[in-house]
């Protein structure tokens, strides 16, 4: 079966600017969780959707924002973006407690 | 607080070596973790699983033993080889209520087999 589709794979972006960041899961899978990874901070949870549900919030501030769509399919944004945001973001497709599956990953990259 | 970790950064071996990664966690909660394994430009890739109620697990090539006296986690590669050079994390599936699992990683450890 087809795997976690992210797009788009790279971004560069100015200060201030606003982003969407797309999420296609598992085919089946209800649930979809972002992570940001950067080297300093390592990977932090971002938020969790469950049947377009936003279940769980990470420790970020509000610039931070997401949806799930009736598909599953995801999409995080971030607002008025900061250099502090450049990070590789992942999505994590899951069918429950004991599987997930990650994504390739959106490079975002604040200029 | 509560927070998954790493005793070492980097890991040298030699190929066909064993290698072994190690993992302290501070929850004494959690009683589900994983491995994961992220090559350059990729996502993580789930390696192994276990859980609170075992101690060792068995993977191809892969062991996880878990010591819950201690809070520690290990992950052991059999006769490593120029593939398994990546960055491994263990973390932890903790429960956030409501039916949600978050997972808390540890900060990697970078392994590098040399030829």
């Amino acid at each position: 079966k087809a795997g976690v589709t992210q797009t788009p794979r790279y971004l560069i972006k100015t200060r201030g600017q606003q982003v969407t960041l797309s999420c296609s899961p598992i085919s089946g899978h209800r649930s979809v969780s972002w992570y940001q990874q950067t080297p300093g901070q390592g990977l932090q949870f971002l938020f969790e959707y469950f049947s377009e549900t936003q279940r769980n919030k990470g420790n970020f501030p509000g610039r931070f924002s997401g949806r799930q769509f009736s598909n599953s399919r995801s999409e995080m944004n971030v607002s008025t973006l900061e250099l502090g945001d450049s990070a590789l973001y992942l999505c994590a497709s899951g069918e429950g407690r004991y599987g997930y599956t990650f994504g390739s990953g959106t490079r975002l990259t604040v200029v | 607080g509560e927070s998954v970790g790493l005793h070492l950064p980097t890991l040298s071996v030699q190929e066909g070596d064993n290698s072994i990664i190690n993992c302290a966690y501070s929850n004494s909660a959690s009683d589900y973790f994983i491995w994961y394994k992220q090559e350059s430009g990729k996502g993580p890739q789930f390696i192994i699983d276990i859980r609170s109620n075992m101690d060792k697990r068995q993977g191809q090539r892969v062991t996880v033993l878990l010591n819950k006296t201690v809070k520690h986690l290990s992950l052991q590669i059999a006769a490593t080889q120029p593939g398994d050079s990546a960055v491994y994390f263990c973390a932890e599936n903790r429960d956030s209520g409501a039916g949600s699992y978050q997972l808390t990683f540890g900060k990697g450890t970078k392994l590098s087999v040399i030829p």
